[in-house]
């Protein structure tokens, strides 16, 4: 079915640990996006790409990093977590302007 | 850029009566209005958009107004059910150049039975 997937759902790390979120996508779309949101406040756009070798920074400022080197996966990368990365990140790709969102991604650091 | 406010915060309606969700945007180069809805512990889901070319679209009991001129569109729930308590975001992009979209801070609507 297509859908856009992201893994985990629920992630509990300690301080300093290096950890890879996970977004695949089977819908063909080009271009795909992290947003970060704590529960029920607002979307804040932290990267987008809009193809294969594209990446941009979005307007919320974030630590973590991006890649794009298959259509259909755009994985984020946190070097070091800190707790003020807690919060749930979520990963969506988008087809003539609407955006179809993955489940998310919940991320406590301790 | 673009920047998106949306009012109010919260919202709560008796069941059956009607809701209303307000936003603005500050770049005349959008040209594109979504509105999505998440409910608890949900991913956010396209409920109803609108183009610049229109200024009105309705399915079923939810609708969209756009004023260009004003730089205001808002949603409109009619005949509200238990089942439309989620958080609402509107939104703003231009399908020109970056295409990014634009959320509105959310509004909790909360409907009382």
């Amino acid at each position: 079915e297509a859908d856009i997937y992201q893994t985990p759902r629920y992630l509990v790390i300690g301080t300093g640990k290096k950890i890879t979120l996970e977004c695949s996508q089977t819908m063909g779309h080009d271009k795909m996006y992290w947003y970060q949101q704590d529960p029920g406040m607002e979307l804040h756009l932290i990267h987008y790409s809009y193809g294969v070798n594209s990446t941009e920074k979005g307007d919320l400022s974030s630590e973590s990093t991006v890649s794009r080197i298959r259509t259909e996966h755009f994985p984020l990368t946190l070097e070091s977590a800190r707790p003020s990365h807690t919060s749930q990140y979520l990963c969506a790709s988008s087809w003539l302007g609407e955006l179809f969102f993955g489940e998310g991604s919940r991320l406590t650091v301790l | 850029g673009e920047n998106v406010e949306q009012h109010p915060s919260t919202l709560s309606v008796q069941e059956g009566d009607s809701a209303v969700i307000k936003c603005t945007y500050s770049d005349s180069a959008s040209n594109y209005f979504p509105w999505y809805k998440q409910e608890l512990g949900k991913r956010p889901q396209l409920i109803i958009d609108i183009r610049s070319n229109v200024g009105e679209k309705k399915d079923q009991r939810i609708a969209v107004t756009l004023n260009k001129t004003a730089k205001h569109f808002s949603l409109h729930i009619t005949e509200t059910q238990p089942e439309d308590s989620a958080v609402y975001f509107c939104a703003a992009s231009s399908t020109q150049g970056a295409q990014k979209l634009v959320f509105g801070q959310g509004t909790r609507l909360t409907i009382n039975p």
